[in-house]
């Protein structure tokens, strides 16, 4: 059980265009969906927290006109790079908190590697 | 802020020796700690963790001890298998933060 799945799982695109990537909870339901950002050889670093129902929460520094997150049900999460640049391209994981709502578990998406040319 | 360093890899060993990953941390107030693992081509999956000072995680052979003196959480395992080889993220949560803070990663090989 808590398994998470991510779609895609690769995308090339070109610079100026917008992809979607899309984070699903496939067995239980999550209220509270993490998004993450890895550079090459670096640590996971979060992008935002997706609240089912209500408006994202980005962390310092991340545009959240340009990293659009939907969360539309209790089991998906969206991320839209919208108007990609080659400096986006980068691994991008998220995460939905167990359905067990007393741990700090969390359960990780396969992850999505973007690369924009 | 909060923080976590852990070693740098790539760490070689072979097949039945002794793993040790060091992981520290600077965190305010008393977090939860954890232990992540990624295969090849997979997601990140929980292999241990503790949350509170002198907890042992274990899971799989492997082992860690919260050490709130020292501020770590090293990974231990007695005897690794060429199955270890992954990459291992040390990772923390703080009260009321529910997102995780990671260290950069440590990727093991085994070999036969």
């Amino acid at each position: 059980g808590a398994v998470v799945s991510q779609h895609p799982s690769r995308v090339i695109c070109k610079s100026g265009t917008s992809v979607k990537i899309e984070c699903r909870s496939l067995d239980f339901q999550a209220t509270t969906m993490f998004w993450y950002r890895q550079f090459p050889k670096q640590s996971l670093m979060l992008m935002a927290t997706s609240n089912e129902g209500s408006k994202a929460t980005y962390e310092q520094g991340v545009e959240k006109d340009k990293f659009l997150i939907n969360h539309a049900s209790l089991t998906l999460s969206t991320l839209t790079v919208t108007s990609a640049h080659p400096e986006d391209s980068s691994f991008y994981i998220c995460s939905a908190r167990g359905p067990d709502a007393s741990t700090d578990t969390q359960y990780f998406g396969p992850g999505t590697r973007l690369t924009v040319l | 802020g909060n923080s976590v360093t852990q070693m740098e890899g790539p760490v070689t060993l072979s097949e039945e020796a002794f793993l040790t990953i060091n992981c520290t941390y600077t965190a305010t107030g008393y977090p939860s700690l954890f232990w992540y693992v990624q295969y090849p081509g997979e997601g990140l999956q929980l292999l241990l963790k503790a949350t509170k000072a002198d907890d042992k995680g274990s899971n799989k052979g492997f082992e860690a001890t919260y050490r709130k003196e020292t501020t770590s959480f090293h990974l231990e395992k007695g005897s690794v298998q060429v199955s270890d080889s992954a990459v291992y993220f040390c990772a923390l949560s703080v009260t009321g933060r529910r997102a995780l803070t990671f260290g950069s990663g440590t990727r093991l090989q085994v070999q036969p």
